[in-house]
């Protein structure tokens, strides 16, 4: 069973950095683009980045680019978020999602994890 | 304020149908497909449908999608209590590049 886990939230000061982790298993990861969902805590769903099997095209919210930057270890079955400059806003909760095929234009996300949180606060 | 809109509640008795809008510029809807996912109270959402219509293996054909022109909609027949839910509307945006998601939609089942 196809299964994805995210850590590396937390509380983290505004102007800091955090990188996030996600851990997939069940499936062959480099057959698939991978993409970062949040959601603020009683808000809707906000698509932040995703990024192809072979890392070749990448794409960005304009809400984070410049700020942050999504990676991938197709050796390690591992999707990354290194978020730099975070601002109060970024607090959420931060979902890993399978895209149905290699290509993040295959948007279809069919797969998700629980999430990890992160607070950013003074 | 999301790029594609849909209404931010709807609600059913069991046994009805409802039905969930979920309108676009024809930039986004008309141009790309449209996705649908559920997410169960304190859950992480889940695909519900994909290109318009097509349901993922295990849901049931009590969901059902559709797209004309710059609008999609997902109709939830034969509506039970485990139903309750947000749903929301996703497409791909060409001159965002990237994933629009519409602002959710609460559905209550009385």
């Amino acid at each position: 069973e196809a299964q994805l886990v995210e850590s590396g939230g937390g509380l983290v000061q505004p102007g800091r950095s955090r990188r996030l982790s996600c851990a997939a298993s069940g499936f062959t990861f480099d057959d698939y683009a991978m993409h970062w969902v949040r959601q603020v805590t009683g808000k809707g769903l906000e698509w932040v980045s995703g990024i192809s099997w072979n890392s070749g095209s990448i794409a960005y919210a304009d809400s984070v680019k410049g700020r942050f930057t999504i990676s991938r270890d197709n050796a390690k079955n591992s999707l990354y978020l290194q978020m730099d400059s975070l601002r109060v806003e970024d607090t959420a909760l931060y979902y890993c999602a399978k895209g149905i095929w290699n290509d993040i234009y295959y948007y279809d996300l069919d797969v998700w994890g629980q999430g990890t949180t992160v607070t950013v606060s003074s | 304020q999301s790029v594609l809109t849909q209404p931010p509640s709807a609600s059913g008795t069991p046994g009805q149908r409802v039905t969930i809008s979920c309108s676009g510029s024809r930039s986004k809807i008309a141009r790309n497909s449209v996705n649908w996912y559920q997410q169960l109270p304190g859950t992480a959402p889940k695909l519900l449908i994909f290109s318009n219509n097509q349901r993922p293996s295990g849901v049931p054909d009590r969901f059902a999608g559709s797209r004309s022109g710059t609008s999609a909609s997902l109709a939830i027949s034969g509506l039970q209590s485990a139903d309750e839910a947000d749903y929301y509307c996703a497409t791909w945006d060409d001159s965002l590049n990237g994933v629009v998601f519409g602002g959710g939609t609460q559905l209550t089942v009385l």
